[in-house]
């Protein structure tokens, strides 16, 4: 089965804070995509990363940090001291063949983070 | 270049009544994708168009929901006749080529049925 587990459903924190939002996924294919998305409060959800099952190495971009971990079948991101304007909920998704293709996205329940001034 | 235009962006309709929501795709995209997020869960597929025809419908809930792409253009999702658990918020995706390269998604329509 296909499957994205997202198990913080909500997480605050204060400003300047790094916080982590795991990330940890089911599929029986080799190769498969893994993605970030967020959800700022005007409802469009805005892609932030893509990365392939063959491509281990961890991303930074600027503040925005992922940690893909095939052996746990992870993909963890990290914002690096938090900024209000991060508060969105944000949603891990899979994309394999036997999940329907790859045009299909398997969306975990996401995680709500709230960052406090 | 404008991006994945969703109407309305609420709204409120009773048990029973019929509710359309429309997805204008970015111009030239041919494959149109809706998906919605029910009660706080996690967001699921419902179909897929490539133009005007329905390459994968598998996640269609059931027979109350019609999803239709006039000439390959836009897309309505009808619900009819509504019931309380079709609330949430539906939302719409277009892409250019065959492959995930590119999904763009609208802002969504949140439906709530009493």
């Amino acid at each position: 089965a296909q499957k994205v587990t997202q198990a913080q459903t909500e997480i605050s924190v204060v400003e300047k804070e790094d916080v982590t939002l795991d990330c940890v996924y089911e599929t029986r294919d080799t190769t498969y995509y893994l993605f970030w998305y967020k959800q700022p409060p005007s409802g469009e959800l805005v892609f932030l990363i893509r990365r392939n099952s063959f491509d281990e190495q961890n991303e930074i971009s600027g503040r925005y940090s992922w940690n893909f971990q095939k052996s746990t079948s992870s993909f963890n991101f990290t914002i690096t001291a938090s900024q209000v304007v991060d508060s969105a909920v944000y949603f891990c998704a899979l994309s394999a063949p036997f999940s329907g293709g790859y045009n299909k996205l398997i969306f975990g329940a996401g995680t709500r983070l709230a960052v406090h001034p | 270049e404008a991006g994945v235009t969703q109407f309305p962006s609420h709204s409120v309709i009773e048990k029973g009544q019929t509710v359309t929501l429309r997805c204008d795709p970015i111009s030239g995209h041919d494959n149109l994708y809706w998906y919605r997020r029910v009660m706080g869960k996690e967001i699921k597929f419902l179909l897929h168009f490539v133009k005007e025809s329905k390459q994968d419908e598998s996640g269609m809930p059931n027979n109350r929901f019609l999803a239709e792409r006039t000439g390959g253009t836009y897309s309505t999702l009808k619900v009819q006749p509504a019931e309380l658990e079709d609330s949430g918020v539906y939302f719409c995706a277009s892409s250019q080529d065959g492959e995930y390269y590119g999904y763009t998604f609208g802002s969504g329509t949140r439906l709530t049925v009493v």
